[in-house]
């Protein structure tokens, strides 16, 4: 079974210009998930979807991130314009249906912005 | 790697040995409990996980203990292998909700 995957692996931009994550969860798991962690900071959870739909934003940081997940299969996180602090490292998660059932991360995606 | 600028609490053992990693964590309504293993350019790894309604679960060379009264919960690793160097995470869920919420993580270094 093909684990979670993202792309790309790094990313360097300039503040001020946009970058679009990718993530592919596993096959057939209703459940999606984006965490960041910034420097020197612990992981956090940035939202859910429940196959296509938004089922908890609360972690996103502000109105430049707008994350989608087309036909409930991979999904982006696309941030615009990027300012200095969204530097980190932006993994995808994905689980089957249950709260409990196990989140596999996928490897991230280190974000650097100039 | 990832971690470079985290200061990161680090727990060095000798291979061979038992290490035990520690957590706390602060919302009396956190209801499941799980422990990831994040290798170097690697994604947080499913360790070991445990409901609220246990104190003790055991894996493959691996025991959590949940202390509810303290809010306290550890990760034992016996046998210490170089390969289980790692940052190793402990992350909670509060009041069923689907989002995990990440301890700052701990350093496991392996001395062969």
């Amino acid at each position: 079974e093909a684990g979670v995957t993202q792309f790309p692996s790094h990313s360097v931009i300039e503040k001020g210009q946009t970058v679009t994550l990718r993530c592919d969860p596993i096959s057939g798991h209703d459940n999606l998930y984006w965490y960041r962690r910034v420097m020197g900071k612990e992981i956090k959870f940035l939202l859910h979807f429940v196959k296509e739909s938004k089922q908890d934003e609360s972690g996103m940081p502000n109105n430049r991130f707008l994350a989608e997940r087309t036909g409930g299969t991979y999904s982006t996180l696309k941030v615009q314009p990027a300012e200095l602090e969204d530097s980190g490292v932006y993994f995808c998660a994905s689980s089957r249906a249950g709260a409990t059932d196990t989140q596999y991360f996928g490897p991230g995606t280190r974000l650097t912005v100039l | 790697g990832e971690s470079v600028g985290l200061h990161l609490p680090t727990l060095s053992v000798q291979e061979g040995d038992n290490s035990i990693i520690n957590c706390a964590y602060s919302n009396s309504a956190s209801d499941y409990f799980i422990w990831y293993k994040q290798e170097s350019g690697k994604g947080p790894q499913f360790i070991i996980d445990i409901r609220s309604n246990m104190d003790k679960r055991q894996g493959q060379r691996v025991t959590v203990l949940l202390n509810k009264t303290v809010k306290h919960l550890s990760l034992q690793i016996a046998a210490t292998q170089p390969g289980d160097s790692a940052v190793y995470f402990c992350a909670e869920r509060v009041d069923s909700s689907y989002k995990l919420i990440f301890g700052s993580g701990t350093r496991l270094l392996v001395r062969p």
